[in-house]
């Protein structure tokens, strides 16, 4: 059974850090692409990051981009997201996703609230 | 970007009733050269991660009940939920991916009349 369970959010000032984790199981974690989806409180789904199965190939939502850093440790079935200079506008739920044959999201983790607040 | 609109915002459906979720791209989600379009739908119940029901815009995933069908192509896209049951009652969204940045639908709230 797939499984992803994220980790690390938690609530920061603006301008402060965070490092998001997510542990996966139940497949071949290496041979998956991997995503960073985000929903704001009582809003939509966004698309925030995604990373090749090898962790070579990665890309960024703009809103994120050069604040946010996508990484993976293959041989711990991980998933991470560093966010840096984080901004009100940043606070949501962050899921974790698996990729499908392509870039649809097959399977989600629970989420971990980020707040971002002052 | 492209820009994904749904209609409409909600709607409410009697049991064993037919609901229609309309999905339109800013540009077309078509792929010119596997002639696949690039759409998902997902269903998000209160408290829950979203839940994949469909990919290429008619491929339903593995275990979602065959009362859930989606159709279109290019730019116009449909989620039908041919006999609605009480579980059903979520936020549904449709999502484009590809080209990036990968986008989603505002989504639609379907409940029980």
């Amino acid at each position: 059974e797939v499984q992803l369970v994220e980790s690390g959010g938690g609530l920061v000032q603006p301008g402060e850090s965070l490092r998001l984790s997510c542990a996966a199981s139940g497949f071949t974690f290496r041979s998956h692409w991997m995503y960073w989806v985000r929903q704001g409180p009582g809003k939509g789904l966004m698309w925030v990051s995604r990373i090749n199965g090898e962790g070579r190939i990665t890309n960024y939502a703009d809103s994120v981009k050069g604040r946010f850093t996508i990484s993976r440790d293959n041989a711990k079935s991980t998933l991470y997201l560093q966010m840096n200079s984080l901004r009100v506008e940043d606070t949501a739920v962050y899921f974790c996703a698996r990729g499908g044959e392509n870039d649809y999201f097959e399977y989600w983790g629970q989420g971990t609230l980020v707040t971002v607040s002052s | 970007d492209i820009v994904m609109t749904q209609s409409p915002d909600s709607l409410a459906v009697s049991l064993g009733e037919r609901a229609t979720i309309s999905c339109k791209s800013s540009q077309t989600v078509l792929h010119s050269s596997n002639k696949k379009n690039y759409l998902a739908w997902y269903q998000q119940k209160p408290g829950q991660a979203p839940k994949l029901l469909i990919y290429w815009a008619s491929t339903r995933e593995s275990g979602v009940p065959d009362r859930f069908s989606g159709s279109g192509s290019g730019t116009d896209f449909t989620l039908t939920i041919s006999s609605l049951q009480a579980e059903d009652v979520a936020v549904y969204y449709c999502q484009q991916y590809y080209p990036l940045p990968f986008t989603f639908g505002p989504g639609t709230r379907v409940d029980i009349k």
